[in-house]
């Protein structure tokens, strides 16, 4: 069973917030929420995490909501490079086994 | 520095031909993982390994074997390549510490194609 579940996909234009939803409603009080993005075909790059509060780093915001069963991620202003698939996971706490849904395919449009 | 490195980074077989691809990481991460990627499909767990010397089954590990002989090295095998294990596979690694620093190093993968 899926620990989270994304948008399979949403298109944003060139220059506008890409506000990504992921749900993790069973998401545990130790779990942290880490985000990855899949360019083409290329091994996923990490974006960033978070335990229950927003984070900001030079790629993206990560605004996790006070019940910690949702998140969203924000590139705050998107350009056509942000084009990719957008992973959303939970870990933390003893052993790390990730797994990964399918995604949301964002499509940064000129 | 280079990370996680995966060999080969292409390859065809015949069916029933073996195989055993290469992970490499020099950051002296504990866990290590195999995935594999089908179009329009997400990542899944083939195995995984939380140290030398050990190794666990994922959601998919049925037809592939996998060792870690050495901490740097997690090798997957194909002992009888099957067309339905044509796919990317795709290596990651990630330090045994605090939870906030498991964020996972991915390598460039490795295409194969079973004919």
């Amino acid at each position: 069973d899926a620990k989270t579940t994304q948008p399979t996909s949403m298109d944003c234009a060139e220059g506008r917030a890409a506000n990504l939803p992921c749900n993790h409603s069973t998401i545990s009080g130790n779990e942290y929420v880490y985000w990855y993005r899949q360019i083409h075909s290329q091994g996923p790059q990490y974006i960033i995490h978070g335990l229950k509060n927003n984070e900001t780093n030079e790629m993206a915001s990560l605004i996790i909501t006070e019940d910690r069963k949702s998140s969203t991620l924000i590139l705050p202003h998107a350009t056509l490079r942000d084009t990719a698939v957008y992973y959303c996971t939970l870990g933390g706490g003893g052993s790390y086994i990730p797994t990964f849904g399918r995604g949301t395919s964002l499509i940064v449009h000129p | 520095n280079a990370g996680v490195t995966q060999t080969p980074k292409f390859r065809v077989l015949k069916t029933g031909q073996s195989m055993t691809l290469l992970c490499a990481q020099d950051m002296n991460h504990e866990y290590m993982y195999w995935y594999r990627q089908d179009p329009g499909m997400g990542l899944r767990l083939i195995h995984y390994s939380v140290g030398e010397g050990t190794t666990a089954k994922g959601e998919v590990p049925d037809g592939y074997n996998v060792s870690r002989l050495k901490k740097q090295n997690f090798l997957l095998g194909l002992e009888s390549a099957a067309p339905s294990q044509t796919s990317v596979y795709f290596c990651a690694s990630t330090a045994d510490s605090a939870p906030t620093t498991k964020k996972l190093f991915f390598g460039s993968g490795t295409q194969l194609s079973v004919l």
